[in-house]
């Protein structure tokens, strides 16, 4: 199947700072990226859906001033998590499809962030 | 909008025993996919295995195998002949593949622990 690297695979930052999470498509052009977070024994919530070269679409409840994504490239997806603040830490996994028949995305392998 | 169901917390099963996990649905569309994904302790999403709504036969991927009942919303997952290495967190998600410029947005339900016990 498709790889999806997600980088990095955990992250510790000081509250008020910006961190950056990456997505990347190794072996396809992903025409679309999913953003999830996901809290301890829980499900994955998805924050964000983001095609490539356009603004991201936001779930409900999701602040895209703080969660700030951008699909610049059909390989390469961001999220930069602004001013973070302990109550960001969680887990962070990107998702990545391509138009053209697949009813199949591939995940990364999530990022751990912790904001201390 | 869709929402997705799983009504066990958690399930323990005997190594070599069978067990089902279930999952409801609630849809006003057709066309749409269902899977279920593990995520064992490493927490990589893991696709299990994958259902058409338009397919009537069920799915199954050597020892997973699944029940769908559209009419009834249904989509329960089958592991037989369990095995250490299938204690993991189990996800059922939907898919509605339209409108295309969403991609392949997932929802899903809120996980079942499956624990395999030797």
């Amino acid at each position: 199947g498709a790889v999806v690297s997600q980088h990095p695979s955990w992250v510790i930052c000081k509250s008020g700072t910006s961190v950056k999470i990456e997505c990347r498509s190794l072996d396809f052009q992903a025409t679309t990226m999913f953003w999830y977070r996901q809290f301890p024994k829980q499900s994955l919530m998805l924050m964000a859906t983001s095609n490539e070269g356009s603004k991201a679409t936001y779930e409900q409840g999701v602040e895209k001033d703080k969660f700030l994504i951008n699909h610049a490239s059909l390989t390469l997806s961001t999220l930069t998590v602004t001013s973070a603040h302990p109550e960001d830490s969680s887990f962070y996994i990107c998702s990545a499809s391509y138009s053209g028949g697949t009813t199949e995305a591939f995940f990364g392998q999530g990022t751990r962030l912790t904001v201390v | 909008a869709q929402t997705v169901t799983q009504s066990q917390p958690e399930m323990s099963v005997q190594e070599a025993e069978t067990v089902t996990l279930s999952c409801t649905y609630d849809t006003s569309e057709n066309n749409y996919y269902l899977f279920w994904y593990k995520q064992p302790p490493s927490r990589q999403m893991i696709l299990v295995i994958r259902q058409e709504a338009y397919k009537q036969q069920n799915a199954t991927e050597n020892r997973f195998s699944v029940n769908f009942q559209k009419a009834a919303k249904s989509f329960s997952l089958k592991i037989s002949d369990s095995q250490l290495g299938d204690t993991a967190m189990y996800f059922c998600a939907f898919m509605n593949p339209f409108p295309l410029a969403a991609g392949n947005k997932l929802t899903f339900g809120g996980g079942t622990r499956v624990l395999v016990k030797p």
